[in-house]
């Protein structure tokens, strides 16, 4: 069965300091991993996936299949990143459509 | 309007009550979602359409009842639900790549 989970619910830190966002996985065949962001008033939104390898808003993550993790990570946090943050994992395309399974989510809090 | 756009914004409906959520996508796409978002549970998948035609039921009780009637609206029709469906009910498309685009969603509280 898929299965992601985010560990922290609540997750807050300085401006200028780094963060990392867990998320695990269970998942028996090759998954694909994502980052949904959902800021303030805001509609869900895809921030990255691992595929990609690339970085958005200074965010990166990792897909390491040893500990079927994909920590979300920034080195310098900024106000601007306060929002709700979703892992999300896609094990399965069904005739062209996505079979996303989210995470709990972490709400991130930036303080100044 | 662009993107996926969801009706009503909010909806307080009795027990017994019949209503409607309806989705409506302007970007083409040819898949379309419903996931429950509870406040003490992650994202719910309930239904999945590709094309038109359901492509998962995510074990969804039949108070819930999908629509399709082409690929670009998807209703959820509501029937005789419980306190306990109160959620914010979100409405996403996606087109072959691994995104899925959201919309603002329906708060629904059930009385």
């Amino acid at each position: 069965a898929q299965r992601v989970t985010q560990p922290e619910k609540l997750l807050s830190v300085f401006k200028g300091a780094p963060v990392e966002l867990k998320c695990n996985y269970s998942y028996s065949g090759s998954p694909e991993l994502f980052w949904y962001v959902q800021y303030s008033r805001q509609r869900l939104q895809l921030l990255l996936r691992h595929i990609s390898r690339e970085s958005i808003k200074g965010f990166t993550a990792d897909l390491n299949k040893g500990e079927t993790s994909f920590h979300l990570k920034k080195p310098f946090a900024q106000e601007e990143d306060s929002a709700m943050y979703y892992c999300a994992l896609s094990g399965l395309l069904v005739q062209g459509a996505q079979k996303l399974v989210f995470g709990q989510g972490t709400r991130l809090t930036i303080n100044p | 309007e662009t993107g996926v756009t969801q009706t009503p914004r909010h909806l307080v409906m009795g027990m017994t009550n019949k209503k409607s959520l309806k989705c409506e996508q302007h970007l083409g796409h040819n898949a379309m979602y419903w996931y429950k978002q509870s406040a003490k549970k992650p994202l719910e998948l309930m239904f999945v359409y590709n094309f038109k035609e359901q492509t998962e039921n995510n074990s969804v009780p039949s108070r819930f009842s999908p629509e399709c009637p082409n690929s670009s609206h998807l209703f959820l029709h509501l029937h005789t639900l419980q306190p306990e469906d109160s959620a914010l009910y979100l409405c996403a498309s996606s087109q072959d790549v691994p995104e899925l685009f959201f919309g603002s969603g329906t708060q629904l509280s059930v009385l």
